[in-house]
């Protein structure tokens, strides 16, 4: 079974600098998906970042980048020039190309004005 | 473009009751999946559904019921509610079930 694992349950950031969130998965598979979503306090869990693991480029969506290392199954979410809306708590996300969707543990991440 | 509506937002039961729980996807999307949330177990996934077919379905008791109309809407049912089931109940939306999904916010379910 594909689990994933955010081993940082918490970071803090100050504002303006950058912060890298950490993901690792488990998988036999050579074809699926990864994601990052981001769920602020009491607010609705919304997209951050996606990424196709048939794609060697690296997803970048404005402040958001990932380095997705397919060898070594790791999709970290760097965050630059961190904003205090950018307060949430993260989740990593794997999508199996049979649909089996899992997600990590979660990292609350704080950031400082 | 209406993100995904779940209904209600908000429920209180008792132990032994049943509940449905009802998710409207974002227009187009035909795939609905289902996850529970909860402080100790974080987000698991209970099932999903696309074109009214379950397409998969989480390790969940047999208590845990879902289904798809032909609109894409999406119910989930609980029967025999437990103090455990006490969770947010989170739907998502997605064009197919390889695409990103899209949540709602959520039905916050407490049982006493």
């Amino acid at each position: 079974a594909q689990t994933v694992t955010q081993s940082q349950p918490e970071m803090s950031v100050q504002e303006a600098e950058t912060v890298t969130l950490s993901c690792t998965y488990d998988t036999s598979e050579s074809d699926y998906y990864l994601f990052w979503y981001k769920q602020p306090p009491s607010r609705q869990m919304i997209l951050v970042i996606r990424q196709e693991a048939y794609k060697q480029q690296n997803a970048t969506e404005n402040r958001f980048s990932v380095n997705f290392q397919k060898a070594a199954k790791s999709f970290s979410l760097k965050i630059s020039d961190s904003q205090l809306g950018d307060a949430a708590m993260y989740f990593c996300a794997y999508r199996s190309a049979d649909n089996d969707m899992r997600f990590g543990a979660g990292t609350r991440l704080t950031v400082k004005p | 473009k209406a993100g995904v509506t779940q209904t209600p937002r908000y429920l209180i039961k008792t132990r032994g009751q049943q509940v449905t729980l009802s998710c409207s996807p974002i227009s187009g999307h035909r795939s609905v999946s289902w996850y529970q949330q909860t402080p100790g177990q974080g987000l698991q996934f209970l099932f999903e559904y696309f074109s009214e077919t379950q397409r998969n379905k989480g390790n969940f008791p047999g208590r845990f019921s879902g289904r798809q109309f032909s609109n894409s809407r999406s119910e989930m049912n609980v029967s025999t509610l437990e103090l455990g089931d006490s969770a947010l109940y989170l739907c998502a939306s997605s064009l197919s079930t390889i695409h990103e999904q899209y949540f709602g916010p959520g039905t916050r379910l407490t049982v006493t």
